[in-house]
């Protein structure tokens, strides 16, 4: 079964460069949530799309947006990038949104900013 | 959403059940019991949720006790592959917003062999 894809994999970038996670939903999935994930953390909500509208915010610095598009992809860009971004970023999808859908995760990027 | 204790970690013998406790004594009527995984920096691993009633899938079984305050994942056979972070997650339908799922500390779960 297709699951959530997220790119690129890995992502090196400097302090002050900007940054852009893209995610593709499990096909028919109209909801997407970003997580971050810091070394030794556990994951934190950021934002959450559903039908293409903010639904949801988190914990999402100021620096960071995001969308989700006509195809239901989203992208999460970060800009002015800081050490503590250095992070493993978890794209997750759902259809519909509520406590009974199950919201399934794709395998993260790797983000290092240095 | 209510929150969650769970031990922070516990063992288990290969092959017995491993049976993982969560405590959401402030759960309310609308708030379903999550259970995920994460083995080292994958992405989390939905395993199973349920409402009130238990549940059982191919992965594991959820008890949820009547008062709804505590819930118990319980892994029939555990494998080697099954050591990971457990999380237990109460969620709730706002009505008015994508609820993202509220992580808590998690119970590292270790399968000896």
């Amino acid at each position: 079964a297709a699951g959530v894809i997220q790119s690129p994999r890995h992502l090196i970038k400097e302090k002050r460069e900007t940054a852009t996670l893209k995610c593709y939903p499990i096909p028919r999935h109209d909801t997407v949530y970003w997580y971050q994930q810091g070394p030794g953390q556990d994951p934190q909500f950021l934002i959450s799309f559903y039908e293409k509208m903010q639904s949801d915010k988190g914990s999402i610095p100021d620096r960071f947006s995001a969308q989700q598009f006509s195809d239901y992809h989203s992208e999460l860009n970060m800009s002015s990038l800081e050490l503590g971004d250095s992070a493993l970023y978890f794209c997750a999808s759902s259809l519909g949104r509520g406590g009974w859908n199950t919201i399934y995760f794709g395998e993260g990027s790797w983000l290092t900013v240095v | 959403d209510a929150k969650t204790t769970q031990p922070p970690s516990m063992d288990c013998a290969e092959g017995r059940a491993a049976n993982l406790p969560c405590n959401h004594s402030t759960i309310s009527g609308n708030e379903y019991v999550y259970w995920y995984r994460q083995i080292h920096s994958q992405g989390p691993q939905y395993i199973i949720h349920g409402l009130k009633n238990n549940e059982t899938n191919e992965m594991a079984s959820l008890i949820i006790t009547e008062d709804r305050k505590s819930s118990t994942l319980i892994l029939p056979h555990a494998t080697l592959r099954d050591t990971a972070v457990y999380y237990c997650i109460v969620s709730s339908y706002s009505g008015g917003g994508a609820d993202g799922l509220t992580f808590g500390k998690g119970t590292h779960l270790i399968i000896q062999p």
